[in-house]
């Protein structure tokens, strides 16, 4: 079946930096992918979405890259921000719906 | 635009009580998901439905949990004579198109806890 899951589960980055959120996916099925950004006590937040006839998006501070041939999937964001801690869930498409990995927590240290 | 409205947001239920909840899309969304959230997990796919229709409830326990969508007033995500390994956070999501082709928008989620 299918399944997606996050390397890392927690990533602490100074505030300024980079950070590189990675996720790996198994369906080579999936034509569409999507981040999603959670804080505590709230519901997803849909930061940027990538479909397979793509390699790179681009967003405000984020950036998508899909690497279809390793089933890889990372988020970067740009110049960190206190504001951009939070659990980071990645999702693929498929059977009418999203599967959603388990998430990676992002830690900015001021 | 008023985003998804769920309700309530917190919600405590004795062992074999029923629960209740209430999701109302963002206006013109015609497509509704529920996800179930544990804690430090991720979300788990429970039901897909359009106006009047169940879609897709292959997520759905097969005994005492029902969903509806109808044609006028809110998605209902029911749970019959609750028993503790149901306290979760119940998210729900809407979309203009099928989940698997555009952006779901979730709901701040209703948390329910069973005592």
């Amino acid at each position: 079946g299918e399944s997606v899951g996050l390397h890392l589960p927690t990533l602490s980055v100074q505030e300024g930096d980079n950070s590189i959120i990675n996720c790996a996916y198994s369906n080579s099925a999936s034509d569409y992918f999507i981040w999603y950004k959670q804080e505590s006590g709230k519901g997803p937040q849909f930061i940027i979405d990538i479909r397979s006839n793509m390699d790179k998006r681009q967003g405000q501070r984020v950036t998508v890259l899909l690497n279809k041939t390793v089933k890889h999937l990372s988020l970067q964001i740009a110049a960190t921000q206190p504001g951009d801690s939070a659990v980071y869930f990645c999702a693929e498409g498929g059977n009418n719906r999203l599967a959603f990995g388990k998430g990676n927590q992002v830690v900015v240290i001021p | 635009n008023a985003g998804v409205m769920q309700n309530p947001r917190h919600l405590v239920r004795r062992r074999g009580q029923e629960a209740r909840l209430r999701c109302s899309p963002m206006k013109g969304h015609s497509h509704v998901y529920w996800y179930r959230q544990l804690p430090e997990e991720g979300l788990k796919f429970m039901v897909y439905l359009q106006k009047e229709n169940i879609i897709d409830e292959s997520g759905m326990p097969k005994e005492r949990f029902s969903a509806e969508f109808p044609k006028e007033g809110p998605s209902i995500l029911r749970i019959q004579q609750v028993v503790r390994g149901d306290s979760a956070a119940y998210f729900c999501a809407s979309s203009t198109d099928r989940g698997d082709n555009s952006p779901l928008h979730f709901g701040n989620g209703t948390r329910l806890t069973v005592t």
